[in-house]
């Protein structure tokens, strides 16, 4: 049963464009969710994160929006950049403010290729 | 810094055989945790070590077993390797838990044939 689900699998972007990754989740316990982005060859960094109590947060070209009623979140790339090119991953975890021993649960990845 | 060293970085194994994937990180982390990667399946956890002297199955365990040697190294065994545990295999720690950043090693290519 897969918790995470995310969306789309590939995505081709203009360098400039915007680029939009979608993630939803079932369990509404979940309390922690974060942006993984991995290059090829290389182990996954964390991107950006964010919790239940704000519905965005921005670093720089960088956006998370959240939300909570639908139960998804959303990486919005802005003027997406060829170095931009890796594979993206949402995660998300519960226990955050009960104390955090919850599973981190991956979703399958977006492939994101920025053409120049 | 060195942050999240793994050893080897590529392994060919026939079936049947056994080995030991080394992690190592120098960030003072408490926890630790062992991922494989296939395609299309995302990052899914195989063990976690919450602290030095614990450690805990994660969601695909079985084949596996780990050690927390010292609380800078976590070890992942394969006793008797099987085609399906061809995958990368990442060494990730934390400070402390799921809800704190976690880092990254480089990554084991294993192939079973």
């Amino acid at each position: 049963q897969q918790q995470v689900k995310q969306s789309p699998q590939s995505l081709i972007v203009q360098k400039g464009g915007i680029s939009i990754i979608n993630c939803a989740y079932e369990n509404t316990a979940f309390d922690y969710f974060p942006w993984y982005q991995q290059f090829p060859g290389k182990g996954p960094a964390l991107l950006i994160a964010i919790r239940p109590d704000v519905s965005e947060k921005k670093e720089g070209r960088f956006t998370i929006s959240f939300n909570k009623s639908a139960k998804q979140f959303s990486l919005h790339i802005m003027d997406s950049q060829p170095g931009d090119s890796a594979t993206y991953f949402c995660a998300a975890s519960k226990g955050f403010y009960g104390g955090s021993q919850g599973n981190l649960i991956f979703g399958k990845g977006t492939k994101l290729s920025v053409k120049p | 810094n060195a942050g999240v060293t793994q050893t080897p970085k590529f392994q060919v194994l026939k079936t049947g055989q056994s080995m030991t994937l080394q992690c190592a990180q120098d960030m003072n982390h408490n926890s630790m945790y062992w991922y494989r990667q296939d395609p299309g399946m995302g990052l899914r956890l195989i063990y976690y070590s919450a602290s030095e002297g614990t450690t805990d199955k994660g969601e695909v365990p079985n084949g596996y077993n780990v050690s927390r040697l010292n609380k800078r190294e976590f070890s992942l065994r394969l006793e008797s390797a099987a085609p399906s545990q061809t995958s990368v295999y990442f060494c990730a720690s934390s400070l402390a838990g799921y809800n704190y950043e976690q880092y990254f090693g480089p990554g084991t290519r294993l192939t079973v044939t």
